[in-house]
């Protein structure tokens, strides 16, 4: 089966200015997820969608940053404006919750990420 | 707020096993130990996951012990392309997936 697609796989920008990233998710996979990777540390959840509802985004700046999944499936996170301290990796990956009520798991399906560059 | 705790960094001999510990002391009852690894310039790779029985797949196998505070990810027979940062988290239904610095593994040939 195909693998998470993200794009564009690198971008570089002044700050203060707007960026779009775009991910498409695996077919049927109804979880998707946007991480934001700083160089050396783990990735940071940013926001979940559950089909095209937003589960989780506890963790994103919203004040600069914005997601959605439209129809459920394809995903765009946007900056604007951007900071210097917004230079990271962001991940996008998938995953279909597996198992019963109480005791599910479920197992994330990666994107290559998009690396950005705030000049 | 990662909620488990690896060795910064570990070395193996390429054909040795490499066993790769966490501790995860704050894990529920319903919550599931999961392992990834990301090789750079990568995404993260699902590894392997389980909840209190030991696991294998082609890639790994996966003990966790008794009381489900600890856990080790064991490579076999370790080769070049594993060298890679490995991350150990738990996580229980549609909760969110924390990880951590991970831990650097380095096979040597």
């Amino acid at each position: 089966e195909a693998g998470v697609a993200q794009s564009p796989r690198y971008k570089i920008i002044e700050k203060r200015q707007s960026v779009a990233f775009w991910c498409n998710p695996i077919s049927g996979h109804a979880t998707l997820y946007w991480y934001q990777q700083i160089l050396g540390q783990g990735p940071k959840l940013l926001i979940q969608f559950q089909n095209n509802g937003v589960v989780d985004d506890s963790q994103l700046p919203k004040d600069r940053f914005s997601a959605e999944r439209l129809k459920g499936v394809d995903s765009t996170l946007k900056i604007q404006p951007a900071k210097l301290e917004d230079s990271a990796v962001y991940l996008c990956a998938s995953s279909r919750i597996k198992g019963t009520s109480g005791l599910s798991y479920n197992e994330q399906f990666f994107g290559p990420g998009t690396r950005l560059t705030v000049l | 707020d990662a909620k488990t705790t690896q060795p910064t960094s570990m070395d193996c001999a390429e054909g040795r096993a490499a066993n790769l510990p966490c501790n995860h002391s704050t894990i529920s009852g319903n919550e599931y130990v999961y392992w990834y690894r990301q090789i750079h310039s990568q995404g993260p790779q699902y590894i392997i996951h389980g909840l209190k029985n030991n696991e294998t797949n082609e890639m790994a196998s996966l003990i966790i012990t008794e009381d489900r505070k600890s856990s080790t990810l064991i490579l076999p027979h370790a080769t070049l392309r594993d060298t890679a940062v490995y991350y150990c988290s738990h996580q229980g239904g549609s909760e969110k997936l924390v990880f951590g610095k991970g831990m650097k593994l380095t096979v040597n040939p």
